[in-house]
């Protein structure tokens, strides 16, 4: 049983670089989101798909945040000219379009430090 | 809009002790609650959860039960071990939000031996 995965699980960078994380949902999940967490806080919602459609994004992605998920596999969330307020926690999660309950499964996170 | 408001930490415990973390809700339509618990460097995990009134949610010894009068969803353990100690997550979803989660602010468990 192959859960939420997500590449790199650490990534520190200089600021005004450009960073790209990766998440492989469920295979069988329609649905994919993206939060973010900063310390102490709990997650806050940024994007999601369904399928490979992005049909949602918060105020809380700049115009320097693009996602993407091609064919409706796994996804990417690009940072470009990274700044010190982005460093958080990136969390993806993934869920069957249907469920009765809307639970979301979680993949590990990728911890950005923005130095 | 919808949020969730969890009783603030940390909390400290010994082992083997009554473990009970506050939540309440606001939300429109009838949400679906969740507890997730996360350990140190590591994701989220769904503990448990609860999709309409009256529902008991239970897993690990944990349980917390859907009380709309109240809004609340209080999570419970009777006796907890060193191994419970994580951040504790409430949340909620709505269908009509494409249940996207909302999340209160966490809660530090530490369970001393």
């Amino acid at each position: 049983d192959t859960g939420v995965s997500q590449d790199p699980r650490h990534k520190i960078t200089k600021r005004g670089q450009n960073v790209t994380f990766r998440c492989d949902p469920i295979s069988e999940h329609n649905r994919l989101y993206w939060y973010r967490q900063t310390l102490g806080q709990g997650p806050e919602f940024l994007t999601y798909f369904q399928n490979e459609a992005q049909l949602e994004k918060s105020r809380l992605l700049s115009d320097r945040f693009s996602a993407e998920r091609p064919k409706g596999s796994f996804s990417t969330l690009e940072i470009q000219r990274t700044e010190q307020g982005d460093s958080a926690m990136y969390l993806c999660a993934s869920s069957p379009m249907g469920t009765g309950g809307g639970e979301q499964y979680f993949g590990p996170g990728t911890r950005l430090t923005v130095t | 809009g919808d949020s969730v408001t969890q009783m603030e930490g940390p909390v400290t415990l010994s082992e083997e002790a009554f473990l009970t973390i506050n939540c309440t809700y606001t939300a429109t339509g009838y949400p679906s609650l969740f507890w997730y618990v996360q350990y140190p460097g590591e994701g989220l995990q769904l503990l448990l959860k609860a999709t309409k009134a009256d529902d008991k949610g239970s897993n690990k010894g944990f349980e917390a039960t859907y009380r709309k009068e109240t809004t609340s969803f209080h999570l419970e353990k009777g006796s907890v071990q060193v191994s419970d100690s994580a951040v504790y997550f409430c949340a909620l979803s709505v269908r009509s939000n494409d249940y996207k989660l909302s999340f209160g602010a966490g809660t530090t468990v530490t369970v001393r031996a």
